[in-house]
């Protein structure tokens, strides 16, 4: 079985400050991991996705995401952040034989930019 | 459609009532999934379609949850005998087969009063 820990569930930052949203997972198996972001009253967007390769992932709204093994982490990183960035951010962890399915979700990081 | 599509978007209904919850894929997608989202929490997988046939329905709490997908594209979440607990955003997700990108819709939030 695979489980999602993200570990600050609120996340209060300056606008055009740098921020990071921490996950860690555990899974017996190879993983892909992703994140989404959840606007208010809005469904889930993919953020990035790491499946194999380089371990620094580059997503959309110049965010970024690092994945170690070693650690069994996959933080959340954007160098400076905008009003627009408040939202629900939620990592999430599937078995690489099972693709894209079956996605297992953290409890999720609301981050909070005030100006 | 431009993405995936969910009726309706809010449903109230009563203790003990039948509900049943629609989700319209991106056209072409084989893959669909259903998850919940209970306030506060992240959504939690219940059941996955690949075409007509439920692949993996593990995450259905219990006999009173059911879905369909006969025609290998629109789905229906289906919910007897709702109690208070099912209360909770109901997401549904497709993708082009199990092991490309999930698009969500913007779910269906249902109330159980």
């Amino acid at each position: 079985a695979q489980s999602v820990t993200q570990l600050d569930s609120q996340v209060p930052v300056f606008e055009e400050a740098p921020v990071e949203l921490r996950c860690n997972y555990s899974s017996s198996v190879s993983v892909y991991l992703f994140w989404y972001v959840q606007y208010p009253n809005q469904g889930l967007q993919l953020l990035l996705k790491y499946l194999s390769g380089s371990t620094l992932v580059k997503g959309i709204n110049g965010f970024e995401a690092e994945f170690n093994k070693s650690q069994t982490s996959f933080h959340l990183r954007k160098p400076s952040v905008h009003i627009s960035d408040t939202a629900e951010y939620f990592c999430a962890v599937s078995d690489q034989w099972k693709g894209a399915q079956k996605l297992v979700f953290g409890q999720g990081t609301r981050l909070t930019i005030n100006p | 459609g431009a993405g995936v599509s969910q009726t309706p978007s809010n449903k109230v209904t009563e203790k003990g009532k039948y509900v049943e919850l629609r989700c319209d894929p991106i056209s072409g997608h084989t893959a669909l999934y259903w998850y919940r989202q209970s306030l506060g929490q992240g959504p939690e997988f219940l059941i996955y379609f690949q075409g007509t046939g439920a692949a993996d329905d593990s995450g259905l709490p219990n006999d009173r949850f059911f879905a369909v997908r006969p025609e290998g594209s629109v789905s229906t979440l289906k919910i007897q005998r709702t109690e208070r607990g099912d209360s909770a955003m109901y997401l549904c997700a497709s993708s082009w087969d199990r092991g490309s990108e999930a698009f969500f819709g913007q779910g269906t939030r249902l109330t159980v009063v």
